[in-house]
């Protein structure tokens, strides 16, 4: 099956342009979820979707970073405006939601963000 | 707050050598724990999950609730094992879950 897709793989920007994150996740798939890893750190969940309803933003700063969900598919995340401190990976996952318990997260590619 | 850690940042063992990654966490209730490994220039994938009892790749893991630790254990590492591993909790919901990561441990594995 294909897998998590992602673009761009790769972005450089100055601080304080915009930037957006697009990702298509594993077909069938109703979870969603963005993460940001900075080097040297695990990943750290922004945000989370169930369908196309977000239950877990708690961690997303909200007054720079934006996400949706289309139609409970594909998700876009947006920064804006970029910092510097904002230079990570940002990576995609997807998994089925499971009664019987937690399932496996597939990830994509990652995209490498450096803000100058 | 629920949290992982892993004590270690950089792991190096030498070929043959047995290898123990370490992992705790904080969590009052019942936990499901997971280890993800990165091999260079792949994606992050599941390695293996504690209520699956599973070897992969020569790697298991056992859930200790008293010690709150999930420890990943090799007997004999390889050099295919060099990569990244994050040990991972999911906080089960009632419509959903959420996965809190680890630091992450870096295992060289000396040829």
């Amino acid at each position: 099956e294909a897998g998590v897709a992602q673009s761009p793989r790769y972005k450089i920007i100055e601080k304080r342009q915009s930037v957006a994150f697009w990702c298509n996740p594993i077909s069938g798939h109703a979870t969603l979820y963005w993460y940001q890893q900075i080097l040297g750190q695990g990943p750290k969940l922004l945000i989370q979707f169930q369908n196309n309803g977000v239950v877990d933003d708690s961690q997303l700063p909200k007054d720079r970073f934006s996400a949706e969900r289309l139609k409970g598919v594909d998700s876009t995340l947006k920064i804006q405006p970029a910092k510097l401190e904002d230079s990570a990976v940002y990576l995609c996952a997807s998994s089925l939601w499971r009664a019987s318990g937690s399932d496996t997260q597939y990830f994509g590619p990652g995209t490498r963000l450096t803000v100058l | 707050a629920q949290r992982v850690t892993q004590p270690e940042k950089l792991l190096s063992v030498f070929k043959g050598a047995p290898v123990e990654l370490k992992c705790n966490y904080s969590y009052s209730g019942s936990p499901e724990l997971f280890w993800y490994v990165q091999y260079s220039r792949q994606r992050l994938q599941l390695l293996l999950r504690h209520i699956s009892r599973e070897s992969i790749k020569g790697f298991t893991a056992d859930l200790n609730k008293g010690e709150t630790s999930f420890h990943l254990k090799k007997p004999f590492a390889q050099e295919e094992d060099s990569a990244m591993y994050y040990c991972a909790l999911s906080l089960r919901g009632t419509s959903y879950d959420k996965v809190i990561f680890g630091p992450g441990t870096s295992l060289s594995v000396i040829p």
